[in-house]
């Protein structure tokens, strides 16, 4: 099956700093969606990005589907940004998505 | 407000007990998806129904049962599970799997404690 990396696989940051995830994946996508999972376990859908670049306020994300490979901006980040950021790629024609393993953000004040 | 609906948030249950999950959307989507997720690890697909048929069995254990009523609703039915089925269960739904622009939608989960 598809292998889907990610990194770092932890992250401390100062409230105010920018950081850059980075989501690896080993073959063709039909696509890849970044989620948060807060300390509740609530999975929030982020972006849905197969190929290309979007903005959503402090959040981008950029996918570049002939590299494989897919990151996550986050800038001006705070506090409530801190929980655990997944990648999950639909393999083409798996007719299911895979999840990297994770990076977990902790945003210190 | 999530548009997945979860019930119930909580449960525990013994290892002789029967039990189930159930999960609404009202999005219109025709896929619907039951993961299993343990402490730091990432969701793990156990089930998808599309268009009302069970379309992947990622090789589940049989005490875990589910059931797509319709095409709003999914159930998992639990009986004589393990202490090591403890973990954090998400429903999910989108359009169909390889349907152009089918993002999945989470449930808050319902975290379930054998014991």
């Amino acid at each position: 099956g598809i292998q889907v990396e990610q990194s770092p696989p932890d992250l401390i940051l100062q409230e105010g700093a920018n950081s850059t995830l980075r989501c690896n994946f080993s073959d063709s996508v039909n696509n890849l969606q970044w989620f948060h999972q807060n300390p509740w376990g609530q999975l929030i859908n982020l972006f849905y990005i197969p190929s290309g670049t979007k903005q959503n306020g402090r959040l981008s994300a950029t996918t570049v589907a002939t590299e494989r490979y897919s990151l996550l901006y986050i800038s001006s980040s705070q506090t409530t940004d801190s929980g655990v950021y997944f990648c999950a790629v639909e393999h083409t024609n798996a007719g299911k998505s895979t999840f990297g393993d994770g990076t977990t953000l902790t945003v210190k004040p | 407000d999530t548009e997945v609906t979860q019930t119930p948030k909580h449960l525990v249950m013994g290892m002789t007990n029967k039990k189930s999950l159930k999960c609404e959307q009202h999005m219109g989507h025709r896929a619907m998806y039951w993961y299993k997720q343990k402490a730091k690890k990432p969701p793990e697909l156990m089930f998808v129904y599309s268009y009302e048929k069970l379309s992947i069995n990622e090789s589940v254990p049989s005490r875990f049962s589910p059931e797509c009523p319709n095409s709003s609703l999914l159930n998992l039915h639990l009986h004589a599970l393990q202490p090591e089925d403890s973990a954090l269960y998400l429903c999910a739904s989108s359009q169909p799997p390889a349907y152009y622009n089918s993002p999945l939608h989470f449930g808050n989960g319902t975290r379930l404690t054998v014991t």
